[in-house]
Order: C-alpha cells, then structure tokens, then sequence
C-alpha cells in the first residue's frame, strides 16, 4: 500500500501527558499537511511542510504543538501537556507538486486522540 | 473570507437512487480548485471529484458528478445509481491559493445514509 499512513490509530492518555503522532506520506510528495478534526466538524489545517520547511502554522496551533518533517520525509506531531480539549482525530495529508495528482490532497486514515 | 456552506447535515437515499449533496462556497480568489471527500466510519478521508475554477466542463469520476454553478458559487455532488457502502459523511473543500500550495478548507459535511 503506498497510501498516507498514521500511526497510532488510537491513543487514550491522561490529561498533562506527551503524544506524538507519525505520518508516512505518498513517496515522493513532497507536500505535507497535519490537519485537525472533532466530532461533527470538517477538518481545520493545523500546519504545512514543503520538504522539511515549516511554511505555515495555524493559530490553532498553540505552543503545546510542535510538528517535524526531519529530512522532508516523514512528520511527527507533539502535543505536549495534553488538556481534554485536544481530543479530535489528527488527520496527515500530503500532495505533490506536479501534474494532475498536484491538485490532489491525499488523507491518511487519521490518529483518533482521546484525552482522560 | 473564504468558506464552504453545506446546509444539509444529515440526507438519506433509497439504494440505486441518485442524491445530491448541497455546497456552496465564498470567495474573492479567480482562481480555486473544489473538491468533494467521502469519510466513511474508519476516519480516512477518500478523495472523490475536483473541479478547477476555470474548468468549462462539470467533472465527472464513475458515478459522482459535481454540478459546478460559477455564478451562484454553488458545487453540488451527484451520485448515481446509490449503494449501501456510499453511507458515509462527505464534506466539500475548496483549495485557497496561498503561497502556491493546496490549503483546504472544508464545509462542516453531510452525513449520507443510504437505505436497502
């Protein structure tokens, strides 16, 4: 499967806790993007990496959130101190520049957080 | 400011019927991409249809087609010939051009139930 992939797909941790979270985008795109989805809403854009550059942050992204893309391969997401509110899906993304497919987002399967 | 408005939360449909899923859009950008997302239960958003702003013709993939109405900034979804595994949520997005990469923003969704 060459898809976007996340890993977990699941995390339950206490509240004041750290997480991270993987992404393994499509080999090759070298556009990625963490995207942030609760219960009943569309996903919201979190941040965005062309390569390993860090080209935009949301404000959603507080200083409890830091998000790597090392070598411009994959990309890690850490939520630090996590407070109930930060549970939601955490969803990766990724496109290339080129071509047909460069107008094209593709998801992977989302890391679901729940924060107790 | 850019958004994307779908009215119907919930839409249901008799299997092997066409339904059309409500999105319209503002913008002051010329030039922007729309594109439809189906998410089924797992989390995953699976790309379905894009229409590009200047595209003379309304896309088509298989049995989806979006209705695209520049004037009214309206993106229906259309799709033909329903099955049960078409139940899912689907969420309309457009691409805002900032800094030459697909940031996308999405519609709130509209959850499909497709009945035998």
């Amino acid at each position: 499967d060459t898809g976007v992939s996340q890993d977990p797909r699941h995390k339950i941790t206490k509240r004041g806790q750290n997480v991270t979270f993987r992404c393994d985008p499509i080999s090759e795109h070298n556009r990625l993007y963490w995207y942030r989805q609760t219960l009943g809403q569309g996903p919201e854009f979190l941040t965005y990496f062309q390569n390993e550059a860090q080209l935009e942050k949301s404000r959603l992204l507080s200083d409890r959130f830091s998000a790597e893309r090392p070598k411009g391969s994959f990309s890690t997401l850490e939520i630090q101190r996590t407070e109930q509110g930060d549970s939601a899906m955490y969803l990766c993304a990724s496109s290339s520049v080129q071509g047909a497919s460069g107008n094209t987002i593709y998801f992977g399967e989302g890391s679901w957080l729940t924060v107790v | 400011a850019q958004k994307i408005t779908q009215t119907q939360p919930g839409m249901f449909v008799q299997e092997k019927e066409a339904v059309t899923l409500d999105c319209t859009y503002d913008t002051s950008d010329p030039s922007y991409g729309l594109f439809w997302y189906k998410q089924p239960s797992s989390g995953e958003m699976i790309f379905l249809i894009y229409q590009g702003s200047y595209d003379q013709q309304n896309a088509t993939e298989g049995r989806y087609s979006l209705n695209f109405q520049k004037a009214r900034k309206s993106a229906n979804l259309v799709i033909s010939a329903s099955q049960l595994g078409d139940s899912a949520m689907y969420f309309c997005a457009m691409r805002r051009p900032s800094g030459g990469y697909n940031k996308l923003i999405f519609g709130a969704g509209t959850r499909l139930a497709v009945h035998p």
